[in-house]
């Protein structure tokens, strides 16, 4: 049972670059998350995924746009990466829709933007 | 606003100390209530919750926590701290969306 699975685990970027961010998940949950990590700032949301067929945005999605592949799947793609989006990205997912509260973390991307 | 506050950015314990790590919270009704932890490299792992009840609540690792209302805290605790127990912990509370607290990196001296 390998749980949420993201990758890549690194990835470097020039600014203006495109690329996607890849999430799934084996625990047949509904809901998908994507949050990023600044040192000092927590985890914030980007888009969730309350159901398959859904997208919604979260505190901070601007630069991003993701897509709700199937129910194991969730991705989020930046189209024009800026310096700003230098981040550690992490996938979530949980149980129910609407279930806030337990969600099983994957492992996370380390995203550089030079 | 909503908003969960952790006012230890970092905490240094020896090993076998207790430790007590502060969150508090600000919402309008009580919220779901969560502690996460963080190792170094890793994602998050869940380490308890409170959605209602005992307001003492038991986690994995050894880790409790208790939530005060009157205070709008939700703080964990351990008696005695190992030296795996270095990381960063994270407080969550959640009405309709999760919100997560700054952190508090915890280190662990021998």
């Amino acid at each position: 049972n390998a749980g949420v699975t993201q990758t890549p685990k690194f990835q470097v970027l020039k600014t203006g670059q495109s690329m996607t961010l890849q999430c799934a998940q084996d625990m047949n949950h509904n809901s998908m998350y994507w949050y990023r990590q600044d040192p000092g700032m927590g985890l914030r949301l980007i888009y969730y995924s309350a159901s398959e067929g859904t997208t919604d945005k979260g505190e901070v999605p601007n630069g991003y746009n993701v897509s709700r592949l199937n129910k194991r799947e969730f991705s989020l793609r930046l189209e024009s990466a800026a310096p700003s989006q230098t981040s550690v990205y992490f996938c979530a997912s949980s149980g129910e829709v609407g279930d806030w509260g337990e969600q099983y973390f994957g492992p996370g991307t380390r995203l550089t933007v030079t | 606003a909503q908003s969960v506050t952790q006012p230890d950015i970092h905490i240094t314990v020896s090993e076998g100390a207790s430790l007590e790590l502060r969150c508090n919270y600000s919402y309008g009704a009580t919220p779901y209530l969560f502690w996460y932890v963080q190792s170094p490299g890793q994602g998050l792992q869940l380490l308890l919750k409170y959605f209602s009840g005992d307001t003492l609540v038991q986690g994995i690792k050894g880790f409790e926590a208790e939530f005060k209302r009157s205070q709008s805290s939700f703080n964990l605790r351990k008696p005695s701290v190992h030296w795996s127990d270095a990381a960063e912990y994270f407080c969550a509370a959640n009405t309709d969306k999760l919100i997560f607290g700054t952190g508090t990196r915890l280190q662990v001296f021998p």
